[in-house]
């Protein structure tokens, strides 16, 4: 039940663009997006609920597309605070099961 | 902004003993976890809390843990008989009423727990 998360690690100069992908084999109800720094804890980015919309601020954004079971998250113009480690987070229903986290993504972003 | 507190920050213990880790959500929120982290990898859920109970738990959360809520703001998780591979940095997180369109989990910052 864990979600598949693609690539495992990209390397990007300043500005370059990215796309982090996370895919379920089951039925999902919502797909969480975490950017975790080392040695801190992870940091809620957003959630996407089933419906197939896509949310965002700022240059990162991400979509849901329900009937893939997958989600992708779109980091565009990268800084070098996008620098971490980005996890989804998916569960099944709303009625309180809690979120099964992928491997994670390694960004590394440089100058 | 309102934050997930966690204590101690480090732990070190020796194999067999009894830890306890605790966690202040945030107020307002009503559903509680613990997840844990060994260096370097996933983040793995262990256990959720809600209404004073356990709603859900994973493989992982065997007898040797347990969670409880004995006042109205901590949340604590006890580990019985530490094993070593219990090493590794352990996450209280709390999120809001899932019948909100935001209910975005809040980490703690985590205890690293050691076993020797």
């Amino acid at each position: 039940q864990q979600p598949v998360q693609s690539p495992q690690a990209v390397i990007l100069r300043e500005g370059e663009d990215a796309v982090i992908n996370c895919s379920s084999s089951k039925a999902l109800y919502s797909v969480h997006w975490y950017r975790q720094k080392h040695g801190e804890a992870p940091i809620f980015l957003m959630i996407l609920l089933k419906g197939g919309e896509q949310k965002g601020h700022d240059k990162i954004s991400a979509s849901f597309n329900e009937k893939k079971q997958q989600s992708s998250l779109y980091l565009t113009a990268s800084q070098l605070s996008y620098s971490g480690t980005y996890f989804c987070g998916t569960d099944k229903n709303q009625a309180g099961t809690a979120l099964i986290f992928g491997k994670g993504t390694t960004l590394s972003v440089s100058s | 902004e309102p934050e997930v507190t966690q204590t101690p920050s480090h732990q070190v213990t020796q194999m067999g003993q009894e830890v306890i880790l605790r966690c202040v959500p945030i107020s307002n929120h009503l559903y509680f976890y613990w997840y844990r982290q060994i260096l370097g990898q996933k983040v793995e859920f262990l256990v959720s809390f809600y209404n004073n109970e356990i709603s859900e738990k994973s493989e992982i959360f065997d007898d040797q843990f347990s969670v409880e809520r004995p006042d109205g703001s901590n949340f604590t998780l006890k580990i019985r008989s530490t094993k070593l591979e219990d090493s590794a940095m352990y996450f209280c997180a709390s999120s809001a009423n899932r019948d909100s369109a935001n209910y975005g989990y809040t980490f703690g910052s985590g205890t690293r727990l050691t076993v020797v």
